[in-house]
């Protein structure tokens, strides 16, 4: 299979940007899908296939992709964006890959 | 609106089985494939096993194969998946999440999952 590669944390004052990548070999030919997760929720789609943000996810939410990085950024972060962060892909077998995710502290 | 309610956690002794549910709603069912994901206690995600939408095609993480089945009703909007001689590292919330609406490498819909605890 492949590996995702995120940094474990990133810390971040209100109204400020985050950004967080996630990185593998593999990106070039593979779509990356972004998660929050917060404790006791449920998962939450944030963008999907790079940079696509479904209905309802705030435009805070962006993503980005150059070579074998895909990144997530949270412009004018708020308190609320306090969670975990997961990267995702998938490959043609297929099987499914999530990195192992990065605590954002505001 | 869509919605995923998993059932069927509990606390089990290693070597022992458990079956998880996971009823859907909200959206054609049938048109899409299903996942469960899992969280280990302090851990990340980590996918365990896919079903297609017409119940065909079955796929899972190394860790699971030959003692997980993933399976699907579609007549009655359910996803399962059968746990057997199960191991304390397989102590985690489980998660059933449907296949994106746009494409299939993605999980848009979650549910707010169920816990297993496997003691030894």
């Amino acid at each position: 299979s492949f590996e995702l590669t995120q940094p474990p944390s990133v810390s971040v004052s209100p109204g400020q940007t985050a950004r967080i990548t996630c990185s593998g070999e593999t990106l070039p030919n593979q779509y990356v899908y972004w998660y929050q997760k917060k404790p006791g929720q449920a998962p939450v789609l944030l963008i999907r296939k790079d940079s696509e943000r479904p209905s309802g996810i705030p435009e805070r939410f962006s993503g980005s992709t150059s070579g074998t990085t895909v990144t997530l950024t949270i412009s004018g972060v708020q308190a609320e964006d306090e969670a975990d962060y997961y990267c995702q892909s998938a490959d043609p077998s297929p099987t499914y890959v999530f990195a192992s995710g990065t605590k954002v502290t505001v | 609106q869509k919605q995923l309610v998993e059932s069927g956690g509990g606390v089990v002794q290693s070597g022992r089985s458990l079956r998880l549910s996971c009823a859907a709603s909200g959206f054609i069912f049938s048109n899409y494939g299903m996942h469960w994901v899992r969280q280990a206690p302090g851990k990340g995600l980590q996918w365990v096993a896919v079903v297609s939408h017409d119940d065909s095609k079955k796929y899972y993480e190394d860790s699971v194969k030959g003692r997980f089945t993933i399976s699907r009703d579609n007549s009655k909007n359910s996803v399962f998946l059968e746990m057997n001689n199960l191991k304390t590292e397989d102590t985690a919330t489980y998660y059933c999440a449907k296949e994106g609406a746009l494409d299939i490498g993605g999980m848009d819909v979650w549910g707010q999952g169920t816990t297993v605890s496997v003691s030894s």
